[in-house]
């Protein structure tokens, strides 16, 4: 079983689109996150949530909005997508425990958006 | 969080041990050190982490300086599957919820068959 999965793999859309990217974990973890890495391979945090709480990296537009239905999802909304927004989009989730010594994240395969 | 310095790139022949360095001078008492690696065109994946003593798993070891501010990621015998970037990055352990992993721009390895 894939602990942490993406849909869809690849999704490839015109400029001022609406897209989403869901992604589900099965592994109980409380905690859900959304990266993305760019065509220079960096990989930046865009989001983190955990049932008490919703951390957003400043720098990501508000075109950007994840929902959770539920513990284990966490869905990534796209609004009028941008030439920009292409790239690699990572989801992970973690859960923290007391003496773990910071939890380990597990990162799901990747959804590689293009936008034309 | 305190910042990572790693070399851009590393190369190894197949079959030979790999010795992967990090600095972190401005580490502090409560921070963990973690690896993770990104296979290609996959997402990163954990490797190992530790606070003070050495520390050994079934992919690698990590040797972590008296001092803490460097550590070293040792594959004991490098496989081509073992080609990827390795990314050194320090948790704080007391930071509860959502606790980001913040990326740098790690190390490429590159293992020569």
């Amino acid at each position: 079983d894939t602990a942490v999965s993406q849909t869809p793999k690849y999704l490839v859309t015109q400029m001022g689109n609406d897209k989403s990217i869901k992604c589900e974990q099965n592994l109980g973890h409380d905690t859900m996150y959304w990266y993305k890495q760019d065509s220079k391979k960096f990989l930046k945090i865009m989001f983190s949530y955990n049932n008490k709480e919703l951390i957003i990296n400043e720098t990501v537009p508000n075109r950007f909005s994840p929902k959770s239905p539920d513990k284990a999802h966490l869905n990534l909304h796209i609004n009028s997508l941008e030439l920009g927004d292409s790239a690699v989009y990572f989801c992970a989730s973690s859960q923290w425990y007391q003496g773990a010594g910071g939890e380990t994240q597990y990162f799901g395969p990747g959804t590689r958006l293009l936008v034309l | 969080d305190a910042k990572t310095t790693q070399p851009n790139s590393m190369e190894s022949n197949e079959e030979e041990p790999v010795h992967l360095p990090c600095n972190h001078s401005t580490i502090s008492g409560t921070d963990y050190i973690h690896w993770y690696r990104q296979l290609p065109s996959q997402g990163p994946e954990y490797v190992i982490h530790g606070l003070t003593s050495n520390v050994n798993n079934r992919m690698a070891s990590l040797a972590i300086a008296e001092d803490r501010k460097s550590s070293t990621l040792i594959l004991h015998r490098a496989t081509l599957r073992d080609a990827a970037v390795y990314y050194c990055i320090l948790r704080d352990a007391q930071k509860t919820g959502a606790n980001n992993l913040f990326f740098g721009t790690g190390t490429r390895l590159t293992v020569i068959p």
